[in-house]
């Protein structure tokens, strides 16, 4: 495609509900970022993936954070029991090549709200 | 542990006038990265600095990297209703595969 597409846009659950985040990245992009961001903040990361290796997870903020990549290319950022601290916009970018050193394109986001 | 610091939070100007946001970070970078997030968007990547003591230019926009690659600026001239956003700058951690990035600076224009 001709950019990051993240579904679904919004997304409202009740505490205690599961919910799953999808990214679909730029066609050929190696690498793939999970971001967390608050609301006046910058972007916090969450995990990363090159490729269907998952080469860094020390964002996930617990155990009920899990994401996957298993072919490559779409992603899936779950959350298991949510809480009202999980409440934020998740980005999930994209990158040519390996690691950090090149830029990042990131997709419109998932708002996602806890009641 | 590494951070990226920005200031200021906030800058507040008359449409015409410049702007600066300033990025420190603790430790060394080997590249820095400045994005822009309009409100209600997605950060989009502006520009990549990598050597010491550079400078680039886009248009308006002026991008430098310190001479110790561990600082970094963004200056606006004349700005203009487009300009406004948050601009973050963010810098790859030891491992290479995060960003750290700064908390922002967000781009007011005043009525």
């Amino acid at each position: 495609g001709a950019g990051v597409s993240q579904s679904p846009r919004y997304k409202v659950a009740k505490r205690g509900q599961d919910v799953a985040l999808r990214c679909d990245p730029i066609s050929g992009h190696v690498s793939l970022f999970w971001y967390q961001q608050a609301l006046g903040q910058g972007p916090e990361f969450l995990t990363y993936f090159q490729n269907e290796a998952q080469l860094d997870k020390s964002g996930l903020p617990s155990d009920r954070f899990f994401a996957e990549r298993p072919e490559g290319s779409v992603s899936t950022l779950k959350i298991q029991r949510t809480q009202q601290e999980d409440s934020a916009v998740y980005l999930c970018a994209s990158s040519l090549g390996g690691g950090g050193n090149q830029p990042q394109h990131f997709g419109d986001g998932t708002r996602l709200s806890i009641l | 542990g590494q951070q990226v610091m920005q200031i200021p939070q906030y800058q507040h100007v008359q449409e015409g006038e410049d702007f600066t946001t300033y990025c420190n970070s603790s430790t060394t970078l080997s590249n820095i990265q400045w994005y822009k997030q309009r409100p209600g968007g997605h950060p989009v990547f502006l520009i990549q600095l990598v050597k010491s003591g550079e400078v680039k230019k886009q248009k308006r926009l002026t991008f430098q990297f310190g001479e110790a690659k561990k600082n970094s600026s963004l200056h606006i001239t004349a700005t203009q209703t487009t300009d406004v956003g948050t601009y973050f700058c963010a810098g790859p951690l030891d491992s290479n595969y995060q960003l750290i990035w700064g908390a922002g600076t967000k781009l007011i224009i005043k009525p």
